[in-house]
């Protein structure tokens, strides 16, 4: 079964600060993953979108990296500003065998940037 | 340009009624989504609507959801005889092609079943 786990479930940092998000997954025949930032009461935003053959891509402040092999992807958030604060989801797309393609959301991290 | 926009924004319906959700996806986008976002879970697929070919039913929970896309463009996601455990977010999302390409979401309607 395809899943996307991510951690922490939350997190709390001083503005200012990086910080790290994780993303496991078992999807496969892999095609792409993702990263969406939402905010509270908002629909997801596309932060960055990676397929096999890209290692790390950045959006700004966030860097996102994936590594294929082990299943694994980070998004890194430099600087963290007060509208960081939302939840972060890994999204892992898979390609069916009538050649379109199956996204598994992960239940996101949630984090909270304060002052 | 307009963004996704879904309506209502918030529905509170008794059990046993029927509800409709609206999404109108950016103009010209050919693909079309419904999630659900139930609080602490992650979006789960619901239907997929890809040009004029046969939608994409398979995450459909049971037979009391039902979607259309009428013209290619606005669709409505129906819930019949709601139940407490439908009450969640409902996201729609559109798309220029099929899901390799950055999907576009609404802001959701935050249905509630009492």
């Amino acid at each position: 079964k395809n899943q996307v786990e991510q951690s922490p479930q939350s997190l709390i940092i001083l503005e200012g600060k990086n910080c790290t998000l994780q993303c496991n997954y078992t999807v496969s025949p892999f095609s792409n993953l993702r990263w969406y930032k939402q905010d509270t009461g908002r629909g997801p935003v596309s932060l960055t979108i990676m397929t096999f053959s890209e290692n790390t891509k950045s959006n700004g402040r966030y860097t996102a990296t994936l590594d294929a092999d082990t299943k694994q992807s980070s998004l890194h958030i430099t600087a963290s500003q007060l509208s960081d604060s939302a939840s972060y989801i890994c999204v892992v797309s898979a390609r069916s065998n009538f050649g379109n393609e199956k996204l598994t959301f992960g239940t996101g991290t949630r984090l909270t940037i304060i002052p | 340009g307009a963004g996704v926009s879904q309506s209502p924004s918030n529905k509170v319906t008794e059990k046993g009624k029927d509800v409709e959700l609206r999404c109108d996806p950016i103009s010209g986008h050919t693909a079309l989504y419904w999630y659900r976002q139930s609080l602490g879970q992650g979006l789960e697929f619901l239907i997929y609507f890809q040009g004029n070919s046969a939608p994409d039913k398979s995450g459909l929970p049971s037979d009391r959801f039902s979607a259309e896309r009428t013209g290619g463009s606005v669709s409505t996601l129906t819930i019949q005889r709601t139940q407490q455990e439908d009450s969640a977010v409902y996201l729609c999302a559109s798309s220029w092609g099929g899901a390799s390409h950055e999907q576009y979401f609404g802001p959701g309607t935050r249905l509630t079943v009492t």
